[in-house]
């Protein structure tokens, strides 16, 4: 069965640019159906949805980061990625990445990987 | 942006207690609704999708039900392992937002 993992710096400075990895295992980036997302969590507060990538390189963002985000996939190395520039101490946040299934008309997120805490701080 | 609005936002329950948690949607999402279940330092759990279909693996005593704006989460007997925040999610429209969440704590 797919699973995720993060990975990147748990530590980034202030007006610095986030990056973190998810690696995909179990299956494969490219299989159709599949969008492959980040979401982070602020301590203590709910989910947000920060944007995916279907392996084409089509992307979706959330307009509310759409300035300072990227989001990238390399198939051949079956991961994806997650660049948030400018950061400030408000982006200091677990993050999450994690399929977004689509199947006829219904879509779900599962898996979750384990989530990493990203503190912004100088 | 559609906006979920989840009630109630803290809940106090005994074991065996039924629970009903509503999401409302700021508008009609058909039955694109998933819920979720969240306990501390770990990731979200799916158990629910397309409003009332239960992820596989998931106990049958959750169940969802709603569609358009409306929604409910309901555990009919609660159980020790079922303390935890719950989180619902539109999946109709991009950008896909969550609710507030409700955190379920024992009495």
């Amino acid at each position: 069965q797919v699973q995720l993992q993060e990975s990147g710096p748990g530590l980034v400075k202030p007006s610095q640019t986030l990056s973190l990895t998810c690696t995909v295992s179990g299956g494969s980036i490219s299989s159709g159906g599949n969008y492959w997302s980040w979401i982070r969590q602020h301590p203590g507060k709910a989910l947000e949805w920060i944007g995916c990538i279907f392996y084409s390189g089509a992307t979706f963002y959330n307009p509310s980061l759409k300035s300072r985000v990227t989001i990238s996939v390399d198939t051949s190395k079956n991961y994806f990625s997650l660049k948030l520039s400018s950061v400030t101490a408000a982006d200091t946040a677990v993050y999450y990445c994690a399929r977004e299934r689509r199947h006829f008309d219904w879509n779900w997120v599962d898996p979750w990987g384990q989530g990493t805490l990203v503190t912004v701080s100088s | 942006d559609i906006q979920l609005t989840q009630s109630p936002s803290f809940l106090s329950a005994s074991v065996g207690d039924r629970v009903t948690i509503t999401c409302r949607a700021s508008q009609g999402i058909s039955s694109s609704l998933a819920w979720y279940q969240q306990k501390p330092g770990i990731a979200p759990k799916l158990l629910i999708y397309a409003a009332s279909t239960l992820q596989s693996g998931v106990p049958s005593r959750f169940s969802g039900s709603g569609s358009g704006t409306e929604f409910t989460l309901t555990i009919s007997s609660l159980q020790p392992e079922d303390f935890a925040a719950y989180y619902c999610q539109q999946l109709e429209s991009y950008p896909l937002t969550f609710g507030g969440g409700t955190k379920v704590e024992i009495k």
